[in-house]
């Protein structure tokens, strides 16, 4: 158990329809990642968040959006859900490094999405 | 941030010892190497981490060079739950740091 949680752990919904994925850091991080792994395929960084800002974005459609509130839980909005958004959705958090020694990230079991 | 190049697959068999190298030229000074696994529809899973010289902890060993441009995780005697994908990742994690998966090594441990 990676501590990070995530929910739903399934869901399916049709196409053009809107879902919120939530995530619940590991206590005392403070950083939340957002990764898509559509089937066979490797892990697509989405977005960051770092103590309730956005620090990072990666290839984010702007149908996704995502925020982290200031109990550090962050939720992920999917909305004009097409069916190729159907993958697994990773939560990922971490603790910030001094510089001085690395870090880990830690990962939740996923939320697996199916558009039908 | 560091590109990574892995082999996308490997095979092995029970017993043996396996290492996948990763290739990170352009590494920076501050970097670390972490080494992740991943079985189907899980999530990655932290396997050991470095910034030079040799790590090893009770699951893999790290080995890297002294100009860290690359790196070499070696698992001893494999066995077939060993099966799963293996990235590495290079980065330092402060507050605002992109933190991107390269593809992945598939390995395949066979009877």
């Amino acid at each position: 158990d990676s501590g990070v949680t995530q929910t739903p752990k399934h869901l399916i919904t049709a196409t053009g329809q809107r879902v919120t994925l939530r995530c619940s850091p590991r206590s005392g991080d403070l950083s939340v990642y957002w990764y898509q792994q559509s089937l066979d395929q490797g892990l697509q960084f989405l977005i960051q968040y770092y103590n309730g800002e956005e620090r990072a974005k990666g290839n984010i459609l702007e149908r996704f959006s995502a925020q982290q509130f200031p109990d550090l839980h962050s939720e992920l909005n999917l909305s004009s859900l097409e069916l190729g958004d159907s993958a697994l959705y990773f939560c990922a958090s971490s603790f910030p490094t001094d510089g001085a020694s690395g870090n880990t990230i830690y990962f939740g079991e996923g939320s697996w999405l199916t558009v039908v | 941030l560091a590109k990574t190049t892995q082999p996308i697959s490997m095979d092995s068999y029970e017993g043996q010892e396996v290492n996948i190298t990763c290739s990170h030229n352009n590494i920076a000074t501050n970097d670390y190497i972490t080494w992740y696994q991943q079985f189907p529809s899980q999530g990655p899973r932290f396997i050991i981490q470095g910034y030079k010289t040799k790590v090893t902890n009770e699951v893999a060993s790290l080995f890297i060079p002294a100009d860290r441009k690359s790196s070499t995780l070696s698992l001893p005697r494999v066995s077939l739950s060993d099966t799963a994908v293996y990235y590495c990742l290079v980065a330092i994690l402060d507050s605002s740091y992109k933190l991107i998966f390269g593809s992945g090594t598939r390995l395949l441990v066979r009877p």
